[in-house]
C-alpha cells in the first residue's frame, strides 16, 4: 500500500495563528483526502484534494478556514487558518489504494496532532 | 444519511478473553464495511473489510461478518492479547461516488489487562 508521511506530527499553536500541514505520498495518486479527528471523537472528512483543481469541501467545512493545495500527484497541504481552541484535533491525510483483491481501501498517514491554546 | 453506530467503550478485558465490539449501520445501497484500528500514538490502520453481504473479513485473529439482514458488522476475536489494546473504528463507504469518503463510528477503546 501507499506510504504517507505527514508533518508536523504535532504542534502547539496560539489562538489566531495559522498552521500548514504537509502530506507526502510515495506514489502518484489522483485524489488525496483530509480528515479531522476531534478529541475523543470519530473521524470526519474535511475535503477531497484533486491535482489541478480546487478541493471539494464537505458540509461544514469552508475553503477560507481550511485552504488546501495540491500542486502535484504526490503532495498536498492543509492549512488551518485563524485557529481557535476548537480546532485542536488530529488532522489526517489519506489516499485510496487498491489492495490485492482489487478493492479500494483508504490508507491513512500517522496524523498531525494540533493543540491550540 | 448514512451512519455507523458502535458500542460505547471503554471495553476492559483480561488477556485471553473473548472480544465482541458491536457495530450497526444505516446505509442506502450496498456499502463496503471496514474495521480500522488506532494503536496509542499511531495513525489508523485497516484491520479488515467486507465488500458484500455474508462476506467475512479477517486479519490477526479478528473477524467480522457483513450481515445485511441485521445491518451489522460486529468485530470478534477469540482470545485477546495486551497488544490488542487500541481504539477500534467501524466504518462504511458512503453512498457518494467519492471512494475516499468513509463514514466512521465513534470508536471503541479496548483495554486488555494481563
Amino acid at each position: 500500500s501507499a506510504v504517507i508521511s505527514q508533518k508536523p506530527s504535532r504542534d502547539i499553536c496560539q489562538r489566531g495563528t495559522s498552521l500548514t500541514i504537509q502530506c507526502q505520498v510515495d506514489s502518484q495518486v489522483t485524489m488525496m483526502f483530509w480528515y479531522r479527528q476531534q478529541p475523543g471523537q470519530s473521524l470526519t472528512l474535511i475535503a477531497t484534494a484533486n491535482q489541478g483543481s480546487e478541493a471539494t469541501y464537505e458540509s461544514g467545512f469552508v475553503i477560507d478556514k481550511f485552504p488546501i493545495s495540491r500542486p502535484n500527484l504526490t503532495f498536498s497541504t492543509l492549512t488551518v487558518s485563524n485557529m481557535s481552541p476548537e480546532d485542536s484535533s488530529i488532522y489526517l491525510c489519506s489516499v485510496v489504494w487498491q489492495d490485492k483483491s482489487g478493492a479500494n481501501v483508504l490508507t491513512f498517514g500517522a496524523g498531525s496532532r494540533l493543540t491550540v491554546l | 444519511g448514512d451512519s455507523v453506530t458502535q458500542m460505547e467503550g471503554p471495553v476492559t478485558l483480561s488477556e485471553e478473553a473473548f472480544l465482541t465490539i458491536n457495530c450497526t449501520y444505516t446505509a442506502t445501497g450496498y456499502p463496503s464495511l471496514f474495521w480500522y484500528v488506532q494503536y496509542p500514538g499511531e495513525g489508523l490502520q485497516l484491520l479488515l473489510k467486507a465488500t458484500k453481504a455474508d462476506d467475512k473479513g479477517s486479519n490477526k485473529g479478528f473477524e467480522a461478518t457483513y450481515r445485511k439482514e441485521t445491518t451489522s458488522f460486529h468485530l470478534e476475536k477469540g482470545s485477546v492479547q495486551v497488544s490488542d489494546s487500541a481504539v477500534y473504528f467501524c466504518a462504511l463507504s458512503g453512498e457518494s461516488s467519492n471512494t475516499g469518503k468513509l463514514i466512521f463510528g465513534q470508536g471503541t477503546t479496548l483495554q486488555v489487562k494481563p
